[in-house]
Parts: C-alpha cells; structure tokens; sequence
C-alpha cells in the first residue's frame, strides 16, 4: 500500500543535541512538507520541498533544517538551536507543488521530547 | 500566523445526532480543505471545496462555502463513535500548496 512512513513513532533529545526525524513516502509525490504542531494548535509548516534537491523555509524554519536527496526521503533535523523542540511533527506530501487543488497526504507522525 | 479558526473548540454529541464545525478565515482563498485527525496519528483528507463552489458532499460529510462571509461548515450527519477526532480546516490563498491550517475542533461522540 501507498503511503507515508514517519520514525521514530517517539523521540528524546538531550540538550544541545541534534536529532533527525525520518519521512519516507512511496507514492511517487513531488512535494513533500514538514509540519510542526503543538497542543491546542493547529499545523504550522516547517519546510517544504517541491521536488528533489530543492527545500524552502516555511514559517517556522529557525532551529530545523532538512535534504532532499532523493525523491522518496525528506528528513528532518531539529537542531540544538531550536530551544522549545518538544512537539508532534508531522510530514505530508502531495503529487506536485503547483496543484493545490489536491490534498495532502500525512504520515502518523513523531513525537519529540527533552530529555 | 494562521489564518482559519474553527468554531467550537470542542464539541460532545450522541451518536445518531449531527455535528457542525464552522472555520472563518481572513483573506481571498482558492480552495478550503477539511481534514480530520485521530489522537495521536496523522491528518486524513475529507473533501476539498474550490472557491467558486457553494456546497459539497461526500457520503455522511456536508461542506458549505460562503466567501463573502470567508466561512466554511462542516457537518457531519448521524454521527458515529468512530467520528470522535479532531477537525481542521486548511485554506490555500496562493494558489500553490501551501495551506494554512485553523487550529480545529475536537470532537467527541458518545455510545
């Protein structure tokens, strides 16, 4: 079955260190997208990537960064310069960045927690 | 900064009875997409109104439009268990996918 895979399920950082959080889809999508989302919130967009060997920051870039090396993986590193990374981070993807008449596709998420 | 608000927060029914969920959103949009989301998992497509659309329908799922107002309902009829999530609206106002997401409206359907 087609679908996004996001691991781990749960994650712990220690201080000042980094962590990376692994998203990786099978359903042949151009776009893919990194979200944050924080109790009583909705999802505010991290990064995203139109397509392989391109990302752009979104809004709340500071403190994160990530590749796309290859069409299926777009990982993403919360780095020690990010001071408040406890949240449910979630990634998505859709066929193509240009048609936003289509919905989005989410993985079931990483749950990241200080140490 | 986001731009829907859903309306209510939260919201506890029967099963068997119906439930709407109202987002208001601030600028010109393309298209509204509803998603839902169970605790602890990812977000689920539901259905997806262009903004030259008034209403739609999707099985037990009834979306209206109204952009002078920049509203959007969702309404679930005859309610189920298995309903009990959280609701988000997502608007797109550049035409490309960058959606903005309210911040949703939980959902409770009790036996």
């Amino acid at each position: 079955d087609g679908g996004i895979t996001q691991s781990p399920k749960y994650l712990f950082r220690k201080e000042g260190q980094n962590v990376t959080l692994s998203c990786e889809q099978n359903l042949n999508h151009d776009a893919m997208y990194w979200y944050r989302q924080d109790p009583g919130q909705g999802l505010r967009l991290i990064y995203y990537s139109q397509i392989v060997n391109d990302f752009q920051k979104g809004d709340i870039a500071e403190g994160y960064s990530v590749s796309r090396e290859k069409k299926e993986s777009f990982p993403l590193t919360v780095t020690s310069a990010q001071k408040n990374p406890t949240a449910f981070y979630l990634c998505a993807s859709s066929i193509d960045w240009g048609r936003s008449n289509q919905p989005q596709h989410f993985g079931d998420g990483t749950r990241l927690s200080i140490l | 900064s986001q731009q829907g608000e859903e309306d209510p927060q939260a919201l506890s029914i029967q099963e068997g009875e119906n439930a709407t969920m109202n987002c208001s959103y601030k600028t010109s949009i393309n298209n509204l997409q509803w998603y839902r989301q169970n605790s602890g998992r990812g977000l689920v497509h539901l259905i997806l109104i262009r903004s030259n659309e008034r209403e739609k329908h999707s099985g037990r799922l009834r979306v209206t439009l109204d952009t002078s107002k920049k509203s959007s309902s969702l309404l679930i009829t005859a309610s189920r268990a298995a309903d009990t999530a959280s609701y988000f609206c997502a608007t797109d106002a550049t035409g490309f996918q960058k959606l903005v997401f309210g911040t949703g409206t939980r959902l409770l359907v009790s036996p």
